[in-house]
């Protein structure tokens, strides 16, 4: 079955880095778009970005834009978020989602893994 | 950027109740809206995609439709794990959006 697991999260200073990582199995991850999607505390679900199956397009939500970066490695299953100059308003469970197949929902999510951004 | 505009915020009904949750989008999105329901502490679940495609696994008491920017999740018969967060999900255009939630409670 599909299985979607996050890791990298934690408390971080403002201005500072984040990776975050989602390790895939169970299905052939180089034929799927992937994407992360946060929610803050109290909050709704919120989009975050999007990369193609096989990396050559990426796209990002308005608020993360020049600072997050998306990437994948499908030799190792893996999907990537790079975050840099963090904000306290990144303060968010971050999920992993796979897409359902040629189309941008998201038919498998990840646990999520917390990102506090704190000084 | 399109909205998507959930009613109501809070829905409180009983067991065995028929629940009608609303999706609308500021403008035309064809048909390309998903459903997700959320629980504390559980990953979000696909109940629907492109507006009436039942994901698998969903029971046959939850049914989806709608087109353009009015879209509508339907449970006939609530069951007590019915009761949680519903998002709906526009992939029409860049960036893709939520609606802000229906939280389903018992009444």
């Amino acid at each position: 079955q599909v299985q979607l697991v996050e890791s990298g999260g934690g408390v971080v200073q403002p201005g500072r880095s984040l990776r975050l990582s989602c390790a895939a199995s169970g299905f052939s991850f180089s034929n799927f778009g992937m994407h992360w999607v946060r929610q803050a505390p109290g909050k709704g679900l919120e989009w975050v970005a999007v990369i193609s199956y096989d990396g050559s397009n990426k796209y990002y939500g308005d608020s993360v834009k020049g600072r997050f970066t998306i990437s994948r490695d499908n030799s190792k299953n893996t999907v990537y978020l790079q975050m840099n100059s963090l904000r306290a308003e990144d303060t968010a469970i971050y999920y992993c989602a796979k897409e359902h197949p040629g189309i941008s929902h998201f038919d498998s999510w990840g646990q999520g893994t917390l990102v506090t951004v704190s000084s | 950027e399109i909205v998507l505009t959930q009613s109501p915020a809070t829905l409180s009904l009983s067991p065995g109740e028929r629940a009608t949750l609303s999706c609308r989008a500021s403008q035309s999105i064809s048909r390309y809206l998903a459903w997700y329901q959320h629980k504390p502490g559980q990953a979000p679940r696909l109940l629907f995609y492109d507006a009436s495609n039942r994901a698998t696994g969903i029971p046959a008491r939850f049914s989806g439709s709608g087109s353009g920017t009015d879209f509508t999740l339907t449970i006939s018969s609530l069951e007590p794990e019915d009761f949680a967060v519903y998002y709906c999900q526009q992939r029409n255009s860049w960036p893709i959006t939520f609606g802000q939630g229906t939280r389903l409670e018992i009444k």
